[in-house]
């Protein structure tokens, strides 16, 4: 099965900032890369499809880029509500579909 | 407004068996694909299962290949997971998640259901 890499698994940061949270596919995927917002208690919620589709009703602040083997997630200017763990997501030959361990973006 | 409710999470001992149930409304329902994730307490996400909108073809996680079983019954709109020989590991939120693609993509899932907590412990 294809593996993905999520580095850091741990990110302070403060409102206002940008931060980047990468993910590393152990074999090339194309653009098959999703990425999902998890808030504590919640159900994942999808942001970005192939690898850089924005989903209706996401802000613009998050962004997506990558392909082949590696992908990043970006958040401009951080808002309050965005503090919460972030999981990458591949179906390349899906099923089986695998995710990464998780990014948990915290308030430093 | 699509929605997805699962139930039937409990209390179960090792090697007892279970039965999830994750009910959908709001789309048509015989046209999408399914999933089941679990996340282990304070763990990531792990595909356990995915069946095709008609139900002919399912798919399952080598670590819950055998024991578990899933169904969907279109008439109803309701997605299943039987889960058999229970296991301490398998104690953790199930969540469906409805395809986002009309047929059968497996590639992109929202939205999920709230979960359900299934405990394995004597």
């Amino acid at each position: 099965d294809i593996q993905l890499t999520q580095s850091p698994s741990s990110l302070p940061a403060s409102v206002g900032d940008r931060v980047s949270i990468t993910c590393r596919a152990s074999q090339s995927i194309s653009s098959f890369l999703n990425w999902y917002q998890q808030k504590p208690g919640k159900a994942p919620k999808l942001l970005i499809s192939a690898a850089s589709i924005l989903r209706s009703g996401v802000p613009s602040r998050f962004s997506g880029s990558g392909s082949g083997t590696d992908f990043t997630l970006t958040i401009n200017n951080l808002q309050p509500e965005d503090f919460a763990t972030y999981y990458c997501q591949q179906s390349y030959n899906s099923p089986p579909i695998t995710f990464g361990q998780g990014t948990r973006l915290d308030i430093k | 407004e699509v929605r997805l409710l699962e139930s039937g999470g409990a209390l179960v001992q090792p090697g007892g068996s279970l039965g999830l149930s994750c009910a959908a409304s709001g789309f048509p329902f015989s046209s999408y694909a399914m999933i089941w994730v679990r996340q282990a307490p304070g763990k990531g996400l792990e595909w356990v299962s995915t069946i095709s909108g008609s139900g002919g073809s399912t798919y399952y996680a080598d670590s819950v290949k055998g024991r578990f079983t899933i169904s969907r019954d279109n008439s109803k709109s309701t997605l299943s997971l039987q889960m058999n020989g229970l296991r301490a590991d398998d104690t953790a939120v199930y969540y469906c998640a409805k395809d986002l693609d009309y047929g059968d993509s497996y590639n992109w899932f929202d939205p999920w259901g709230r979960g359900t907590l299934v405990t394995v412990s004597s």
